[in-house]
């Protein structure tokens, strides 16, 4: 069974337009992340959850608007997509979020999104 | 602000060959470093997680080392295969994880 799941595996889409990608994890974690990577494979967090908590953003745009229902599933929202948002976005999972957890990350797949 | 590098960006070794591959981070005020292997199209699959109190951590042909004080960290592949061939990512926690760009290595057979 995919530990932490990530749909669509690729999405192809033009410029202006709204777009999610969903995520759920079936480790029982508490805490789940959207990271992004991009041409030069730099990994990125974006948001993190801690029990359907929103506990990082990291200078995001607010065209970027993460949904929590519950633990276990964290949605990316894309509103008015632009060619800078071409990049794989991750997302991961972590038993616990405190500041000294040592929980390591378990990763999805991938979402390869492409604006033309 | 941390910052977290990786050197050599890529690696190409024969078979049967050690592997050293080194992460250096700014910022020593760390709770843990952890290493990833990312295969191409796939996500990425925690490999060490070593805490902040910790010098070491092993598994099988994987060892990785870690100096705080000097913010370093090696991870060593012994003897490796050509199964091992993917990029390797090191990341640092404080409060949050911040990667390094990777070493992408290549095992000839």
């Amino acid at each position: 069974d995919t530990a932490v799941s990530q749909t669509p595996k690729y999405l192809v889409t033009q410029m202006g337009n709204d777009k999610s990608i969903k995520c759920e994890q079936n480790l029982g974690h508490d805490t789940m992340y959207w990271y992004k990577q991009d041409s030069k494979k730099f990994l990125k967090i974006m948001f993190s959850y801690n029990n359907k908590e929103l506990i990082i953003n990291e200078t995001v745009p607010n065209r970027f608007s993460p949904k929590s229902p519950d633990k276990a599933h964290l949605n990316l929202h894309i509103n008015s997509l632009e060619l800078g948002d071409s990049a794989v976005y991750f997302c991961a999972s972590s038993q616990e979020f405190r500041q000294g957890g040592n929980s390591p990350l378990h990763f999805g797949n991938g979402t390869r999104l492409t604006v033309t | 602000k941390q910052e977290v590098t990786q050197i050599p960006a890529a690696l190409s070794v024969p078979e049967g060959e050690n592997l050293v591959l080194n992460c250096s981070f700014t910022d020593s005020a760390i709770y843990n470093l952890q290493w990833f292997r990312q295969d191409p199209g796939k996500g990425l699959t925690s490999l060490l997680l070593i805490q902040s109190s910790q010098r070491e951590q092993t598994s099988g042909r994987l060892n990785a080392s870690l100096d705080k004080s000097s913010g370093r960290s090696t991870l060593y592949i012994a003897a490796s295969q050509p199964g091992d061939s993917a990029t390797y990512l090191c990341a640092v926690k404080d409060y949050k994880l911040s990667f390094g760009a990777g070493t992408t290595v290549t095992v000839r057979a």
